[in-house]
C-alpha cells in the first residue's frame, strides 16, 4: 500500500516532443506529490509538486496532471530538450513528511 | 543550488566496519531526512529528524542511526556494514512550515 508505481522505465523522445511519465499510488493518505529530476552523480532536484485539491499544475514546460479518483498522476514535459535528459522520479508524501519514491524513468531526448 | 551539503563525496569501507556520513543544511531547515538510493532505484526513506529528535523511521535495522544538531547539521551512522549497504546516501532538509524536501548531492558508499 506504500508503493508508488512509475512507468515507463525508460523513454526516448525527439527534441521538441512531449515526454509523459506516469505514476500510480494506493495509499489514500498521500496528500503531496512531487516530481524530482536527477542527473548522474547528483542529488534529486525538485521540479514541480501538486496537492490533491487541484487537477493540474503548470510551471514553464512542466505540467503535473492529477486524477484523484484513479489515484494516478503524471508529468508532462512539453518541447523536450536534450538538456532534459535525466532520470525523473515521482514521489508521494503524507503528514509524516516522509516521501515514497517511484522507481524512476530514464529520459533521453535526441536532437 | 539547494544549500544542502554532504561529506564525504565518496567513501570505501569493508564489511563489518562503521561509517559516519555528514549533512549540513540552511538555517531554518529544522527537519532533515535521510534516504538510501541503490543503483538504478528510487531513494528509500531511512529516517527523519525534527528538532534533534527522531521523527519517523523506514524499514531499516537499528544499525542505521542518526543525530541532528542545533546548527542544522546531521549525521547518519551505519554499524556493521554489509555489502548491500553500498549505495548513494542522500540527506534532504525541509524549511520550517513547508513540505518541500531539498536534497544534497549525496555520499557514494562502497562496501567491499
Amino acid at each position: 500500500q506504500q508503493q508508488v508505481k512509475q512507468s515507463p522505465q525508460s523513454l526516448i523522445v525527439q527534441k521538441g516532443g512531449i515526454s509523459i511519465i506516469n505514476c500510480a499510488y494506493e495509499n489514500t493518505a498521500f496528500d503531496y506529490f512531487p516530481w524530482y529530476q536527477q542527473f548522474p552523480g547528483k542529488g534529486p532536484a525538485l521540479l514541480i509538486a501538486i496537492r490533491p485539491d487541484v487537477s493540474e499544475k503548470k510551471e514553464g514546460r512542466f505540467t503535473i496532471s492529477f486524477n484523484k479518483s484513479a489515484k494516478q498522476f503524471s508529468l508532462h514535459i512539453m518541447d523536450s530538450q536534450p538538456g532534459d535528459s535525466a532520470t525523473y522520479f515521482c514521489a508521494a508524501g503524507d503528514d509524516t513528511d516522509k516521501l515514497i519514491f517511484g522507481t524512476g524513468t530514464r529520459l533521453q531526448v535526441f536532437p | 543550488e539547494t544549500g544542502v551539503t554532504q561529506s564525504p563525496t565518496h567513501l570505501i569501507k569493508t564489511r563489518g566496519q562503521q561509517v559516519t556520513l555528514r549533512c549540513s543544511s540552511q538555517s531554518g531547515h529544522n527537519t532533515v531526512s535521510w534516504y538510501q538510493q541503490a543503483l538504478g532505484q528510487g531513494p528509500q526513506f531511512i529516517f527523519q529528524y525534527y528538532r534533534e529528535e527522531e521523527n519517523g523511521r523506514g524499514n531499516f535495522p537499528p544499525r542505521f542511526s542518526g543525530l541532528q544538531f542545533p546548527n542544522y547539521s546531521s549525521e547518519l551512522n551505519v554499524n556493521a556494514l554489509e555489502l548491500d549497504d553500498s549505495a548513494l546516501y542522500l540527506c534532504a532538509s525541509t524549511p520550517r512550515g513547508t513540505d518541500t524536501q531539498y536534497f544534497g548531492p549525496g555520499t557514494r558508499l562502497t562496501v567491499l
